[in-house]
C-alpha cells in the first residue's frame, strides 16, 4: 500500500476554474504538508497541518483552502485558478511536528496541474 | 526562516567520476536532512545530519555536517547512472526549507 497518495496525478483545466486535490496517509502521522515545486523544481512548503489543526500558512493567496477532515487526510483547494498556479503540488506527511524534531517527510508522488 | 543556499544547480558528470554538492547557510542548523528526487519521481529521504562534524555514508554516498553546523555536503563516487535526479538538502526550523536543488545528469 502506498504510504502518501493523492490525487489526482494530473489535472488539466481552464483559467477561473476550481479543482481540488486529496491526499491520504496510512503512516499514523499526526503532521501533513503541501508542497509546491515550481518548473524550476524549487520546493516551497504552502501549509501544514498537525492533528487537523492549521500550523502553517504560507503567505498563500486566499485561493489556495486547505482542509483536514481527520489526521489522515489533507485536502487542497484552489478557487479562480492562475497561470502561475500551474506546478506540481506534494503531499507530505511526518510524525513530528514541522519544526526542528520533524524527522523524515514522506511525500506522495505529486498532482501535476496545468492551467490553460 | 532559515534559508540555504545549495550549489552548483547542475552537475554532469561522467558515469564512474565522483561530484559533490553543496549546502551553506548563514545562520546555525539544528540539523540538516537530504532527499533525492528522480525525474518525474516525488522526493525521497535520504539521511539527517544533526552533529557538529557528522559524516554518514551510504554506500557510494558521504554526507557531512560541517563544524560550525553552517554547512553540508554530499559526495558521490563512481557515478551510475542510477544517480541521476535532483539532490536536495532541507533545513529546519519552524519548517523544513529545502534548497534549489542540484539536478545531476550522467554521461555513460
Amino acid at each position: 500500500d502506498t504510504a502518501v497518495s493523492q490525487t489526482p496525478k494530473y489535472l488539466v483545466t481552464q483559467m477561473g476554474n476550481d479543482k481540488s486535490i486529496k491526499c491520504e496517509q496510512n503512516l499514523g502521522h499526526d503532521t501533513m504538508y503541501w508542497y509546491k515545486q515550481d518548473s524550476k523544481k524549487f520546493l516551497k512548503i504552502m501549509f501544514s497541518y498537525n492533528n487537523k489543526e492549521l500550523i502553517i500558512n504560507e503567505t498563500v493567496p486566499n485561493r489556495f483552502s486547505p482542509k483536514s477532515p481527520d489526521k489522515a487526510h489533507l485536502n487542497l483547494h484552489i478557487n479562480s485558478l492562475e497561470l502561475g498556479d500551474s506546478a506540481v503540488y506534494f503531499c507530505a506527511s511526518s510524525q513530528g511536528l514541522a519544526g526542528p524534531n520533524t524527522g523524515e517527510l514522506f511525500f506522495g508522488e505529486g498532482s501535476r496541474l496545468t492551467v490553460l | 526562516g532559515q534559508q540555504v543556499m545549495q550549489i552548483p544547480q547542475y552537475q554532469h558528470v561522467q558515469e564512474g567520476e565522483d561530484f559533490t554538492t553543496y549546502c551553506n547557510s548563514s545562520t546555525t542548523l539544528s540539523n540538516i536532512q537530504w532527499y533525492k528526487q528522480r525525474p518525474g519521481g516525488h522526493p525521497v529521504f535520504l539521511i539527517q545530519l544533526v552533529k557538529s562534524g557528522e559524516v554518514k555514508k551510504q554506500k557510494r554516498l558521504t554526507f557531512q555536517f560541517g563544524e560550525a553546523k553552517k554547512n553540508s555536503s554530499l559526495h558521490i563516487t563512481a557515478t551510475q547512472t542510477t544517480d541521476v535526479g535532483t539532490y536536495f538538502c532541507a533545513v529546519n526550523d519552524y519548517k523544513l526549507s529545502f534548497g534549489a536543488g542540484t539536478t545531476v545528469t550522467v554521461r555513460a
